[in-house]
């Protein structure tokens, strides 16, 4: 079974400029989560995808953050302008999800590291 | 969500067994405690997760007292491989509502 596809695996940017990260998660997973991982600290959801609608996105800065998983498949995560603080690495999840189902694990791709300079 | 203390890092040598404890004095009736690994560069990988008594798999045991409180994962015989950080998570991580809230985990140093 594949796993989670990301890409790109590296992006180096300046400040103010514009970047999208994409996300193809494991066939049939219904969730899909993006995380934030700044150097030395865990993981920091930004949002989460039930299908093609968000679950939770209450920790993403909308002001320049946005993302979307328009088929309810693959998502792209985009931040325009950066900024210098969002360099990090950005993780992309799946679960199989569902209304009935338990504790879920969840699957991670190798994540998309960012520089903003 | 419950959240979870655990110490920032260990060091261990090859073959011993390591067991790392994470507190987590508010974790709720529904909440499950679940632990994840991380490579440099890769991204978290789940290793085990459970309610209360112990659970076992190929790659470790879950420890967790009659009170939930805390729990302790234990991995036998570690090798250099093992190095890596630790997490520990506590949440009702059902299909719908799973969310995962990372500490800054434990930096496990295996040496030879």
């Amino acid at each position: 079974e594949a796993g989670v596809a990301q890409s790109p695996r590296y992006k180096i940017i300046e400040k103010r400029q514009s970047v999208a990260f994409w996300c193809n998660p494991i066939s049939g997973h219904a969730t899909l989560y993006w995380y934030q991982q700044i150097l030395g600290q865990g993981p920091k959801l930004l949002i989460q995808f039930q299908n093609n609608g968000v679950v939770d996105d209450s920790q993403l800065p909308k002001d320049r953050f946005s993302a979307e998983r328009l088929k309810g498949v693959d998502s792209t995560l985009k931040i325009q302008p950066a900024k210098l603080e969002d360099s990090a690495v950005y993780l992309c999840a799946s679960t199989p999800g569902g209304v009935l189902a338990g504790p879920d694990t969840q699957y991670f791709g190798p994540g998309t590291r960012l520089t903003v300079l | 969500l419950a959240k979870t203390t655990q110490p920032i890092s260990m060091d261990s040598y090859e073959g011993q067994e390591v067991n790392i404890t994470c507190s987590h004095n508010n974790i709720a009736t529904n909440d499950y405690i679940t632990w994840y690994q991380q490579f440099p560069s890769q991204g978290p990988r789940f290793i085990i997760q459970g309610y209360k008594t112990k659970v076992t798999n190929e790659v470790a045991s879950l420890f967790i007292p009659a009170d939930r409180k805390s729990s302790t994962l234990s991995l036998p015989r570690v090798s250099l491989s093992d190095t890596a950080v630790y997490y520990c998570l506590v949440g009702e991580v059902s299909g719908n509502t799973g969310k995962l809230i990372f500490g800054q985990g434990t930096t496990l140093q295996v040496k030879p």
